[in-house]
């Protein structure tokens, strides 16, 4: 069973921020974080990896907290080509996705 | 960042058949390559683990006879389904991590097997 949970879709408009949260409640030690998006008939694409606290890039922004039982992606400013699913992985060993999120983005 | 190619990009066979997928790095070194199968709006399902050099290791349910994943060198890995049935069409994703990797993974285009 995959170890994280993330809701199975999000709806949002053209210019909006949009935030998803996944949860890994059994995290381990050493586990990274890391956030893909995938669109259809292709392969999935890294967006960004964190361990704790903050990470951001030109894409978008990794918020975990202390604890690292969840984390928050944030997608500044969506456009219409943000339409994808979206998957959090956590660990280095374990590579099985959960369901993902399904991001529309509206115009 | 890092470039995993997947040939073919898609295929049809006739039942019966085997068909192999390739899946290779193209500027790294690839220790461990992960497959996986995804179905229309579906998740990716994890098929198998290998690791250069060694047997892969594979996911529970998922024939090893079957699907035969070959990891002969540090830059190639292939995935030959055998004796293809139309319940076997899917899309095909290889995915490397390199050698120094912290859990990042790099995804191959991904390969759409049709079996008639």
């Amino acid at each position: 069973l995959a170890k994280t949970t993330q809701p199975i879709s999000m709806d949002s408009y053209e210019g909006q921020e949009v935030n998803i949260t996944c949860s890994h409640n059994n995290i381990a030690t050493n586990d990274y974080i890391t956030w893909y998006q995938q669109f259809p008939s292709q392969g999935p694409r890294f967006i960004i990896q964190g361990y704790k606290t903050k990470v951001t890039n030109e894409v978008a922004s990794l918020f975990i907290p202390a604890d690292r039982k969840s984390s928050t992606l944030s997608l500044p400013r969506v456009s219409l080509s943000d339409t994808a699913v979206y998957y959090c992985l956590v660990g280095g060993d374990d590579m099985r996705f959960g369901a993902g999120t399904r991001l529309t983005v509206k115009p | 960042g890092a470039v995993v190619s997947q040939h073919p990009s898609w295929v049809i066979c006739k039942s019966g058949t085997s068909v192999k997928i390739e899946c290779r790095s193209l500027d790294f070194q690839a220790t461990t390559m992960f497959w996986y199968r995804q179905f229309p709006k579906q998740s990716l399902m994890l098929m198998a683990t290998s690791n250069e050099g060694s047997k892969a290791t594979y996911e529970q349910g998922v024939e090893k006879d079957k699907f035969l994943i070959n990891h002969a060198s540090l830059t190639l890995s292939t995935l030959t389904v055998t004796s293809a049935h139309p319940e076997d069409s899917s899309f095909y994703i290889c995915s490397a991590g390199d050698t120094m990797w912290t859990g990042e993974l790099f995804f191959g285009e991904g390969s759409r097997l049709t079996v008639l």
